[in-house]
């Protein structure tokens, strides 16, 4: 079965940091690119960051730029997404995804991140 | 970077009911396709739709997507109970970012 599992998620305070993962089983991780995509409480989707199959290309939104890092280890099945200097709006749950092309075509369950003092 | 606008905010509908719900891009990109997904409280992001009218694997027939330019639609011939559901849609030109429309909330009338 094609999975996608996140962990990590928690309550930090303001200019914390802090380590997500995303562990992928059920195909050939190393071919895919991928993605993270956050739901603010409420909200609607908001891309965060793409790696692709590689690790050579990646990209960020603007509103995480230089704050957060995106990695992979396709060794161990694994995609990363390291948050810095946290802020209160960055308070959502964060999804992984996988790309085949220009779409999003299998997503992990989410793991929630509560930015608070 | 291209915006996408979906209408309406809520749809108000009756299971049976034909859905039809629309997601305007601020530009015509090189890319042309569309995807759409679906969403249900306290769960991830589903595929429905890729390449602007390609069902995902496993998603009922009575969901298709049309569009082309700017203009893109996804309907749903005859509403199951189980789709009641938030629906966005995603752009991607080429290159990231990928682009999600603010979403259309299907409720019961």
């Amino acid at each position: 079965e094609v999975q996608l599992v996140e962990s990590g998620g928690g309550l930090v305070k303001p200019g914390g940091s802090l380590r997500l993962s995303c562990e992928a089983s059920g195909f050939t991780f190393s071919a895919f690119s991928m993605n993270w995509v956050r739901q603010a409480p409420g909200k609607g989707l908001e891309w965060v960051s793409s790696i692709s199959s590689t690790g050579g290309d990646i990209h960020f939104a603007d509103s995480v730029k230089g704050r957060f890092t995106i990695s992979r280890d396709n060794v161990k099945n694994s995609l990363y997404l390291q948050l810095s200097s946290l802020r209160a709006e960055d308070t959502a749950t964060y999804y992984c995804a996988r790309s085949p092309t220009d779409f999003m075509d299998v997503w992990g369950l989410g793991t929630s991140v509560t930015v608070s003092s | 970077e291209n915006v996408l606008t979906q209408f309406p905010g809520t749809l108000s509908l009756s299971p049976g009911e034909r859905a039809t719900l629309s997601c305007r891009a601020s530009q015509s990109a090189s890319s042309p396709y569309m995807a759409w997904y679906q969403q249900k409280p306290g769960q991830a992001p589903r595929l429905l739709i890729y390449g602007t009218s390609s069902r995902a694997s496993g998603v009922p027939d009575r969901f298709s997507g049309t569009g082309s330019g700017t203009d893109f639609t996804l309907t749903i011939s005859r509403l199951e109970p189980e789709d009641f559901a938030v629906y966005y849609c995603q752009h991607y030109s080429g290159s990231p970012p990928f682009t999600f429309g603010p979403g259309t909330k299907v409720d019961f009338k």
